[in-house]
């Protein structure tokens, strides 16, 4: 049973527009949620993070966005470059119970176009 | 720092042969994680290690795979006997205070 799903294993989106990365989870006790950012041939990168007591977390370029009530979050990049090409993992994790390894999603690529 | 360094980048192997894949975490990390990732199951947590001791192994797949941690500075993942199936990429990650960081990887495939 995945607990933590990318439903989108690709997106294409315009250089310059807003890229939206969706990811859905089940386990209702996940309180810390990441996303990863993974090049052709290197090991995922962290990029963004964001705590349950929170609803957004935002980094410069990019904004993650926490909706506990559905179990959802996204990562929003603004604008997208053709550096932002590559897959995106969205991970989440239960703190305090010890040092479990995060769950991952299957990753989305997004490819942006020039 | 060098980061998490991991060897080899590629192995490729015959079935039935042994795979050792290597790992060297950043230093003071006192957590260190493997990962498999392959394109049906994306990435999946292995096993872990707090302080050199696995904590968690309930995601080796089979009695095939194996991972050690003997110092603090190195751990490997043994695959004998080798299977197709477990062509992947291999990811070691360690971390302090809760923040992965990941090595390059190392693909591995099995003819």
């Amino acid at each position: 049973d995945q607990q933590v799903k990318q439903n989108s294993p690709s997106l294409s989106v315009q250089e310059g527009r807003i890229s939206i990365l969706n990811c859905d989870y089940t386990n209702s006790m996940f309180d810390y949620f990441l996303w990863y950012k993974k090049y052709p041939a290197e090991g995922p990168t962290f990029l963004i993070s964001i705590s349950s007591i929170k609803d957004k977390n935002e980094d410069g370029r990019f904004t993650v966005f926490l909706n506990k009530s559905a179990k959802h979050l996204s990562l929003h990049i603004v604008p997208s470059q053709p550096g932002d090409s590559a897959v995106y993992f969205c991970a989440a994790i239960i703190t305090g119970g010890g040092a479990d390894g995060l769950t991952f999603g299957k990753g989305t690529h997004l490819i942006i176009q020039p | 720092d060098a980061g998490v360094i991991q060897s080899p980048r590629h192995e490729v192997t015959e079935m039935g042969q042994e795979v050792t894949l290597r790992c060297k975490p950043i230093s003071g990390h006192d957590y260190l994680f493997w990962y498999r990732q392959t394109m049906m199951r994306g990435l999946e947590l292995l096993i872990y290690f707090n302080n050199n001791v696995p904590i968690d192994d309930s995601g080796m797949p089979e009695d095939r795979f194996s991972a050690k941690m003997p110092n603090a500075s190195f751990s490997n993942l043994k695959i004998q006997p080798s299977e197709p199936r477990d062509s992947a990429v291999y990811f070691c990650a360690s971390s302090q205070t809760g923040e992965l960081f990941f090595g390059e990887g190392s693909r591995l495939t099995v003819l």
